[in-house]
């Protein structure tokens, strides 16, 4: 079945410092890819959709600036948490799904633990 | 706002049936039932979809009702191993819409 891999598993950094995480599809081009974000006892919260090749749309409230978000290539897709601050300690989790069929279902990374210090 | 509604827990004796509901009143005629289930501090993991005939495939089965109104994900055999948080989700199947997170039912295989 489709595997969407997620890296890395696990961040602790200070405050202040840029994040990256990467999230590839391993055997199907996904055209369009979301990231999630999961506080403690919460559900999942879409944080913004990420489309190959064009600009993020941020869900409300997601300020772009701070997530940014790039999709340059059809099995990959980054997101940045810029300047990063304890709030921003969350599991970030991408999913994505190909384009040719839009029922097909969502495949999730593994998530991304990220604990700013 | 939530379209589907969802216990909030479950509990369920190992090699038991589970069976989890899930009310969707007000899905639309293009929109299909998703199931996930998120296994602690994992990402979700997709378990079977449907539009308005009963699936199965090697994980489970879903029963949707005739009217579309509500349907029931089935683990046959319920494992300790099942033992998660399962997301009944509906989505569009037009354009691409991503899928939006109720709070879920959480389920506990007890042995």
């Amino acid at each position: 079945g489709a595997v969407v891999s997620q890296h890395p598993s696990r961040v602790i950094c200070k405050s202040g410092t840029s994040v990256k995480i990467e999230c590839r599809s391993l055997d199907f081009q996904a055209t369009t890819m979301f990231w999630y974000r999961q506080f403690p006892k919460q559900s999942l919260m879409l944080m913004a959709t990420s489309n190959e090749g064009s600009k993020a749309t941020y869900e409300q409230g997601v300020e772009k600036d701070k997530f940014l978000i790039n999709h340059a290539s059809l099995t990959l897709s980054t997101l940045t948490v810029t300047s990063a601050h304890p709030e921003d300690s969350s599991f970030y989790i991408c999913s994505a799904r190909t384009g040719s069929e839009s029922n097909q279902p969502q495949h999730f990374g593994d998530g991304t633990r990220l604990s700013i210090l | 706002d939530a379209k589907t509604t969802q216990p909030t827990s479950m509990d369920c004796a190992e090699g038991r049936a589970a069976n989890l509901p899930c009310n969707h009143s007000t899905i639309s005629g293009n929109e299909y039932v998703y199931w996930y289930r998120q296994i602690h501090s994992q990402g979700p993991q997709y378990i079977i979809h449907g539009l308005k005939n009963n699936e199965t495939n090697e994980m489970a089965s879903l029963i949707i009702t005739e009217d579309r109104k509500s349907s029931t994900l089935i683990l046959p055999h319920a494992t300790l191993r099942d033992t998660a948080v399962y997301y009944c989700i509906v989505r569009s199947y037009s354009g691409n819409t991503p899928l939006v997170f109720g709070k879920g039912t959480r389920l506990s295989v007890i042995a």
